[in-house]
């Protein structure tokens, strides 16, 4: 029954290389995120996506493109690969709950490491 | 600029003591105060949440207060135990229509010692 899961948990590549993050959840949510949680655990929210539409694209290198082909899906692809880029990404997806309020429920992470 | 004031950084706590962990918001919306924990290895899961139309949220051991003319938000976790031991996030939602946008806090890494 999980809810909110990513591919590849580690993943260890090298610098310059091209790699792919793969996020599903099987909540029916309609919002879905991306998160960068560095060395210092702080989350800072890189892309966000509703009903397969980018709403929120924050600073981020134009190396990383974010992909929704449906809206149970949000992919994140990054290409030439830096050391800065190692850290935990976080995918998540979100409802509006009874209050109105929007729930956010994350995945496992995805510890991408550069050498 | 950081609409989200977390502290404090660290908080170690002997078991069966409480915890109480603090957040300040600024230009955020001002309807919702999530809570998250996280464990080593895990993402950070929902662990309690307040509307700012009430002053107190309880939940067993965990408990959120809310000052809405302070701009403040805390939480406590009473009777505290070594499987409290995560870092805790609190956040607060963005203005506008950015649909369900979070701003977190910057962590508190809680160590419970037995």
């Amino acid at each position: 029954d999980t809810a909110v899961s990513q591919t590849p948990k580690y993943l260890v590549t090298q610098m310059g290389n091209d790699k792919s993050i793969k996020c599903e959840q099987n909540l029916g949510h309609d919002t879905m995120y991306w998160y960068k949680q560095d060395s210092k655990k702080f989350l800072k929210i890189m892309f966000s996506y509703n009903n397969k539409e980018l709403i929120i694209n924050e600073t981020v290198p134009n190396r990383f493109s974010p992909k929704s082909p449906d809206k149970a899906h949000l992919n994140l692809h990054i290409n030439s690969l830096e050391l800065g880029d190692s850290a935990v990404y976080f995918c998540a997806s979100s409802r509006k709950g009874r209050t109105g309020t929007y729930e956010q429920y994350f995945g496992p992470g995805t510890r991408l490491t550069v050498t | 600029q950081q609409q989200v004031k977390q502290s404090p950084q660290s908080l170690i706590v002997q078991k069966g003591g409480i915890s109480i962990i603090n957040c300040a918001y600024e230009n955020t919306a001002f309807d919702y105060f999530p809570w998250y924990q996280q464990f080593p290895g895990k993402g950070p899961a929902l662990l309690i949440a307040i509307r700012p139309d009430v002053s107190e949220k309880k939940e067993g051991r965990f408990t959120i207060s809310f000052n809405k003319s302070a701009k403040q938000f805390s939480l406590h976790i009473m009777d505290s135990q070594p499987g409290d031991s995560a870092t805790y996030f609190c956040a607060a939602p963005s203005k506008g229509s950015t649909l369900g946008r979070l701003y977190f806090g910057r962590g508190t890494q809680l160590t419970v010692w037995p």
